[in-house]
């Protein structure tokens, strides 16, 4: 069955940092999002992207974020200058297509750890 | 703002029991409501979809109700084992590419 894959399943790095996490959808679909779960809260919306461009984001989402589809597979989030609060895990989904009632598929996650 | 509140405190229940978790929404009526299972550490996996016009679906021992007077959706889980338990989540679809919006999950313990 396909899946959505995220790599790496765990990332440490120092405040300040950049840091690439990246996610390969389902080769089919045609929509893309990031969410983010910071421990013990709940899942949130970043980011969402259709057509090579975002769609729509979140307040969380500011200039320090960006993502990037940079080939026919690859979806990535960059964060430039990670802060101690982006520590999360960090979850990628697609779906078919971006009506209500489609169900999006998630990734296994990324956990981001700045210290 | 869009609000969705399930039940905060875990629920334990005896294996061979039905669960039943709880989920309420504010404002804005879905035309559909998610339901996901979350484990720990892993990504949200997709259970049942409702729309507004039906009363209820099934999917094997996983029912979920919608009552749009209430404003509320119920998911319900028959004769209940230990491989149940997890963190269940409600969501709606908003905005132009329908985010999902998320409760903030309840926990299930299904004791042997």
């Amino acid at each position: 069955e396909p899946e959505v894959t995220q790599t790496p399943s765990h990332q440490v790095t120092q405040m300040g940092q950049e840091v690439i996490l990246h996610c390969v959808p389902i080769s089919n679909h045609l929509y893309f999002y990031w969410y983010r779960q910071i421990l013990g809260q709940k899942v949130e919306f970043l980011v969402s992207f259709y057509n090579n461009e975002i769609s729509e984001k979140s307040e969380i989402f500011d200039d320090q974020f960006s993502v990037e589809r940079p080939d026919g597979s690859n979806f990535t989030l960059k964060i430039r200058s990670t802060k101690l609060e982006d520590s999360a895990m960090y979850f990628c989904a697609s779906s078919e297509q971006g009506s209500s009632y489609n169900e999006q598929f998630f990734g296994p996650g990324t956990r981001l750890t700045v210290l | 703002s869009q609000k969705i509140e399930q039940n905060s405190e875990a629920l334990n229940i005896q294996e061979g029991k039905t669960a039943t978790l709880t989920c309420n929404y504010t404002n804005y009526s879905p035309a559909y409501l998610q339901w996901y299972r979350q484990d720990p550490g892993r990504g949200p996996v997709f259970l049942l979809l409702i729309r507004e016009n039906e009363k209820e679906k099934r999917k094997e021992r996983l029912k979920v109700t919608f009552d749009t007077t209430l404003k509320q959706s119920l998911f319900h889980i028959t004769a209940s084992q230990p491989a149940d338990s997890a963190t269940y989540l409600c969501a709606l679809a908003r905005g132009a590419t329908n985010k999902l919006i998320f409760g903030t999950g309840t926990l299930l313990a299904v004791q042997p």
